[in-house]
């Protein structure tokens, strides 16, 4: 019964180099979201996507930062050229096509936490 | 301010006392979710309340819906030191979107 699982916990990279996060949501769940958060800070939403859709993604900056969630396989968050202020923490939560029209929680991973050198 | 904003941002309380905290928001809500996160890691869901709710218990834990003040508040009774966390209020928005909105948490230290 596994949960929403995010991989890698950790990862390092300096400056210029490309980070890949890589989400895969529960069991049934079609529904993937990202979010970013700075020490001390809530949650910030980056982008919403369905399987090969990208739904809405008005949170996520325009330069150097992708996502993905193809029918096979976890979604992917790849930031190229990462910068220091990329350093965070970066969540997923999965949520059924049910639940998302519905009054349901979204379950969420226990994040990449993203160090930049 | 932002949507869900908690307050206060720090709590230290004695164990054994009542813990409360408060979330405001400015958009209309399908609903609004409060979530603990532990230092390092991942969010857990603690409880929902709907838009058509005024208050919903769950085990320790109390939670209240103002609509019309677009508040919320959070009550942890008899707390614990393991209750000590970082709690935030997400919400909702009405429609089809379905991305929360979090507010900046409030750090509840519980001494023992």
């Amino acid at each position: 019964n596994a949960g929403v699982m995010q991989n890698p916990r950790h990862l390092v990279r300096r400056r210029g180099q490309e980070a890949r996060l890589r989400c895969s949501p529960m069991k049934g769940h079609s529904h993937v979201y990202w979010y970013r958060q700075l020490p001390e800070e809530g949650l910030k939403f980056m982008v919403y996507l369905q399987k090969e859709n990208i739904i809405d993604e008005s949170g996520m900056p325009k330069e150097r930062f992708s996502a993905e969630f193809p029918k096979e396989g976890p979604s992917i968050l790849r930031i190229q050229q990462v910068v220091r202020g990329d350093s965070a923490a970066y969540f997923c939560a999965s949520s059924s096509l049910r639940d998302s029209h519905s009054n349901q929680p979204q379950h969420f991973g226990d994040g990449t936490r993203l160090s930049i050198l | 301010s932002q949507q869900g904003e908690e307050d206060p941002q720090a709590l230290s309380i004695q164990e054994g006392e009542n813990a409360t905290m408060n979330c405001s928001y400015k958009t209309s809500i399908n609903n609004l979710q409060w979530y603990r996160q532990n230092s390092g890691r991942g969010l857990v869901h603690l409880i929902l309340i709907r838009s058509n709710e005024r208050e919903k218990h769950s085990g320790r834990l109390r939670v209240t819906l103002d609509t019309s003040k677009k508040s919320s508040s959070l009550l942890i009774t008899a707390s614990r030191a393991a209750d000590t966390a970082s709690y935030f209020c997400a919400t909702d928005p009405s429609g089809s979107a379905r991305q929360l909105t979090f507010g900046s948490g409030t750090q509840l230290t519980v001494l023992p």
